[in-house]
């Protein structure tokens, strides 16, 4: 069945960096879009990274363009999210799903969750 | 970029109610408005895509309709478990914003 499995998130100090993996399985990986969706504690969902099946487009969000990048490994099933110059209000459970059929995100991993905090 | 704003923020219901969630585009978003449902401590899951399609194995009290920058989720019968967060998206554009959530109380 497809699955996606988040790693890497732990704590982090302000302006350091973090990388996130994302392992994906059931499903052919290099066919489809990936996203990564960050949600703070006890606040809502923040659609965070996206990129093309094939690597070649990659969209971000305001709060972190310039900062984090997405990026996908086609040979390992594996999507990335490197984080650089990590702020406080980086702090979240880390998602990655994929951009399924009529661009819903239709399959999501549990997720891994960065703490930024002196 | 596209702000979706949803309304009400929390509502508190009771088991068998009948539920409508609204959500407003800035724009228009033609009918890319997806809408998620989240459970305390769980990843979120998909209901109902392209406003009005039930994603495979939900339920059908679960709808939705609208077009442009007016939605609407609605559960017809609330059930047990259907007390959680509930989001709307688009993917009209990116970024691919999120409203900021519904939270279904037990009444």
């Amino acid at each position: 069945q497809i699955q996606l499995v988040e790693s890497g998130g732990g704590v982090v100090q302000p302006g350091r960096s973090l990388r996130l993996s994302c392992a994906a399985s059931g499903f052919t990986f290099s066919s489809y879009a990936m996203h990564w969706v960050r949600q703070a504690p006890g606040r809502g969902l923040e659609w965070v990274a996206l990129i093309s099946y094939d690597g070649s487009h990659k969209y971000y969000a305001d709060s972190v363009k310039g900062r984090f990048t997405i990026s996908r490994d086609s040979s390992k099933n594996t999507l990335y999210l490197q984080m650089y110059s990590l702020r406080d209000e980086d702090t979240a459970m880390y998602y990655c799903a994929r951009d399924g059929e009529l661009l819903t995100l239709d399959y999501w991993g549990p997720g891994t969750l960065v703490t930024v905090s002196s | 970029d596209i702000q979706m704003t949803q309304s009400p923020s929390s509502l508190s219901a009771s088991v068998g109610d009948r539920v409508t969630i609204t959500c407003r585009a800035s724009q228009s978003i033609s009918s890319y408005l997806n809408w998620y449902q989240q459970k305390p401590g769980k990843a979120p899951k998909v209901l109902i895509y392209a406003t009005s399609n039930l994603q495979s194995g939900v339920p059908s009290r679960f709808s939705g309709s609208g077009s442009g920058t007016d939605f609407t989720l609605t559960i017809s019968s609330l059930q047990p478990e259907d007390f959680a967060t509930y989001y709307c998206q688009q993917s009209y554009s990116t970024p691919r914003t999120f409203g900021q959530g519904t939270k279904v109380e037990i009444k």
